[in-house]
Order: structure tokens, then sequence, then C-alpha cells
């Protein structure tokens, strides 16, 4: 199946720095790729829909000033937090369509942030 | 707006139990897609359905695709511990809505 990489894996920062996160789809082209957050023990949130060549759409209560979203390539997304704070802490996943008739998504191994 | 209910939230069984864990909406979904995921992890991909009345078999795991395509089931027969994780059942295409996810242990 599609292959989709993140990186960092994992990361710590200090309240107030900005992290930025990756999201690449190794074998395939993806115009759209998916950003979620997730909280322990519970479900994904989408966050936004990362476009090539286009503005995010963000869902409703993300705020795009403190999470920016930059589609690179075809085959890279960056997630930037902003002026992080503890309560950005969490786990970040990303996804990309495969493409063909079912759009089956591959989710990234995820980044989990730790803000100090 | 489309919502999926998933139940149980929490499940805890012993080995070589039986589970079902479902997926409701009162919208129709055009495919349904079930994942499981481990801690620290993204999820994986299990099955996807996508005709009403589907039924797909993994091994042990059943899922199937209610007749008018607002519910999925998925059905462990003989739970094994290494079937300890979360499951999410996720409707759509591209942007995908996910229900709330079932912890599911599994103890030997």
């Amino acid at each position: 199946g599609a292959v989709v990489s993140q990186h960092p894996s994992r990361v710590i920062c200090k309240s107030g720095t900005s992290v930025k996160i990756e999201c690449r789809s190794l074998d395939f082209q993806a115009t759209t790729m998916f950003w979620y957050r997730q909280f322990p023990k519970k479900s994904l949130m989408l966050m936004a829909t990362s476009n090539e060549g286009s503005k995010a759409t963000y869902e409703q209560g993300v705020e795009k000033d403190k999470f920016l979203i930059n589609h690179a390539s075809l085959t890279l997304s960056t997630l930037t937090v902003t002026s992080a704070h503890p309560e950005d802490s969490s786990f970040y996943i990303c996804s990309a369509p495969s493409g063909g008739f079912q759009e089956t998504q591959y989710f990234g191994p995820g980044t989990r942030l730790l803000v100090l | 707006t489309q919502l999926l209910e998933q139940s149980p939230q929490f499940l805890s069984i012993q080995e070589g139990e039986n589970l079902t864990v479902y997926c409701n909406s009162s919208s129709v979904f055009s495919s349904l897609q079930w994942y499981r995921q481990e801690p620290g992890e993204g999820p994986v991909l299990l099955v996807t359905v996508v005709t009403g009345g589907e039924v797909k078999k993994l091994k042990r795991l059943t899922f199937q695709f209610g007749d008018a395509r607002k519910d999925s089931s998925l059905h462990i027969t003989a739970a094994q511990p290494g079937d300890t994780g979360l499951y999410l059942c996720a409707g759509g295409r591209g942007k995908l809505i996910f229900g709330q996810g079932t912890e599911l242990s599994v103890k030997p």
C-alpha cells in the first residue's frame, strides 16, 4: 500500500517557540493532504485540509494563524505550530488519499508534540 | 453535518471471546473505512466497504456495511491479546469523519 511519512516523530519545545512538522507521501502524489489532532485515547479530530497550489481549508474552531499549513509540493505538506503553548501538546497525524475510485486514506505515523 | 456514532467506546474482554463494534449514522456514506491504531502510531487501514450489504472478512475480523449505507459493524471472533488497540470507523472520501473510537483490551 501507499506510504506516508512524518518528521519528526516526536518533538519537545519551549513555550513560545514554533515547531514545523512535515508530512510526505513517499510513493505517490497527493494534491490534498489532511491534518488531524488526537488526544490520548480519543478519536482523530480533523484540523485542516492542505491543498497543493492553494490555501489550506481550516475546520471550525482551528486558528489558521496558529497552525500554518503549506502544501509545498505534490508530496509534501507542512504544519507549523506557531508560538506554541502547553495546551498545543498533542499527537498530530497527517493523511493523504492514494487516489483511485475508493480514495483510500493512508495515515502517517504521527508526531508527538510536547510543549514545556 | 454528518456524524458517526461508534459504540462501545471501551471494551475489556478475555482471550477467546467474541465482540462486535458498531458504527451508526443518520447520514448515507459513499464508503466506510475501519482502522486500527496502536499507541504512538498512526491508524492503519483494515478495510473499506462501499456497497450496501457488503460483508468483508479479514481472518477473524468480519466487517459489514448496512444495506442503506448508514451503518457498519466489526465483529471479532475468538479475540486474542494481539487484537488490543483503538478501532476507528471513518466515513466519506477525502475529508474523513471519524467515530469516537473503541478502545479494546483483550486479556490473556
